[in-house]
């Protein structure tokens, strides 16, 4: 069955860091596109970046955050730099049907971020 | 900026059929957009539901059916049950990006 876990979510200075992980099993990875979507505390869901035959990013986080994959390890990451206040946020990843990524299936459980000083 | 827009919250009683819309700053929204549409719960991730407007998933229960209505996504939801109180959410595709309407609170009362 199908499992995405995410992980490498916890607090973080504003300016700083972070890298997310998220461990695929179950189909074959680098055959999709990942998307990794995020909900800050008590709002909706906002897109943040999708791999598959390209790389695509809104532009609240073109330019600080990073996707990319290793195929060889099943595992999708997320490269966060330049952290402010407004990225805090539960951080899913989550699978589409191809590599052009026209609807999601499955999703992860979630890894929290909070940026705070 | 785009800007997908859901009814902020509805209200049904069990038994009864309500109907969700997904609208797009950009215009009428077709087959093209790829209406997905998802399911969250308080605590849990989302869970998909319904793809390219109108397909369903092996686990989305039959009472849920997707279309496109009045130049909207739309979502239905025929005999409705306590435990289909949650919060959906659509999401449109733009060409290299994506964007979520802001979520209705569906309530079951």
């Amino acid at each position: 069955q199908v499992q995405l876990v995410e992980s490498g979510g916890g607090v973080v200075q504003p300016g700083g860091s972070l890298r997310l992980s998220c461990a695929a099993s179950g189909f074959t990875f680098s055959s999709y596109g990942m998307h990794w979507v995020r909900q800050a505390p008590g709002k909706g869901l906002e897109w943040v970046a999708f791999d598959g035959t390209n790389k695509y990013y809104p532009d609240s986080v073109k330019g600080r955050f990073t996707i990319s994959r290793d195929n060889s390890k099943n595992t999708l990451y997320l490269q966060m730099n330049s952290l402010r206040a407004e990225d805090t946020a539960v951080y899913y990843c989550a699978k589409t049907n191809g590599a052009s990524g026209t609807f999601t299936d499955y999703w992860g459980q979630g890894t929290l971020v909070t940026v705070s000083s | 900026q785009t800007v997908v827009t859901q009814e902020p919250s509805l209200t049904v009683s069990p038994g009864g059929t309500v109907t969700l819309t997904c609208a797009s700053s950009t215009g009428v929204v077709t087959s093209g957009y790829y209406p997905n549409w998802f399911q969250q719960k308080p605590g849990q991730a989302p869970r998909a539901l319904i793809y390219i407007t109108s397909n369903k998933h092996s686990w989305t229960p039959a009472r849920f059916s997707g279309s496109l209505l009045g130049g909207k996504a739309a979502l239905t939801l025929s005999g409705v049950q306590p435990e289909d109180e949650a919060e959906y959410y659509c999401l449109l595709y733009y060409g290299g990006s994506w964007v979520f309407g802001g979520g209705t609170k569906l309530t079951v009362l």
